[in-house]
């Protein structure tokens, strides 16, 4: 059973912030999801990634798969960052995501 | 990318009431997945369905849940006998293929069962 490990579970920064979100998970993958969830609850997909980096304007997400770790990277934070970051595992390509708990991220102005 | 539309937004039901919940994916997709989430706890998988029927579901989509594609576009997730445990966001999923392709989610149901 593949479990995922997020951390930390909380973050506060002030705006301007380089902020980090760490993603572990406990078996090989085929994927892995980063996910974006609003005050609101509607989720959003960030990045779909099985290698290397991906960059999307001030987001960057990493993954290593032989470490089976990945980072979601947030450069000059801003308050409208603040939301809920979830990563999720993919097994092999039809099986369902495998959920962390997400990291609560507040970016303070 | 489109979005995909969930209906309703927010629904409150009475402990034993069906309540029915509504998916409107992208027609050219082919793998559709609910999944739920309890409030302050992570998002888990209850069920998937390719080529109009269940692929796979977990442990908590019990006799209670059905799952269709009734008219070929919405997808719907039916829990026939409501339980106050049932209180949760419920999110549809899209997949284009089966295969490692990025899945795309509704904004969510929030279902309140008093």
């Amino acid at each position: 059973k593949n479990e995922v490990e997020q951390s930390p579970q909380n973050l506060t920064a002030q705006e301007g912030e380089f902020i980090t979100i760490n993603c572990s998970y406990s078996v090989g993958i085929s994927a892995l999801h980063w996910l974006q969830q609003h005050p609101g609850g509607g989720i959003v997909s960030l990045f779909m990634l099985s290698s290397g980096k991906k960059k999307h304007g001030r987001l960057i997400a990493t993954i290593n798969i032989q470490e089976k770790h990945s980072s979601l990277h947030i450069t000059a934070s801003h308050p409208r960052d603040s939301a809920v970051y979830i990563c999720a595992a993919l097994n092999s390509g039809n099986t369902p995501l495998v959920f962390g708990k997400g990291t609560r991220l507040s970016v303070i102005a | 990318e489109p979005e995909v539309t969930q209906t309703p937004s927010h629904q409150v039901t009475q402990m034993g009431q069906e309540v029915i919940l509504r998916c409107v994916p992208i027609s050219n997709h082919l793998y559709f997945y609910w999944y739920r989430q309890i409030l302050g706890q992570k998002v888990e998988f209850l069920v998937s369905f390719y080529n109009n029927e269940i692929s796979e579901k977990s442990e908590i989509f019990d006799d209670q849940f059905s799952v269709e594609r009734p008219d070929g576009s919405n997808f719907t997730l039916k829990i026939r006998s409501t339980k106050l445990e049932d209180s949760a966001m419920y999110f549809c999923a899209r997949k284009l293929t089966g295969a490692n392709t990025e899945a795309f989610f509704g904004q969510g149901t929030r279902l309140t069962v008093v």
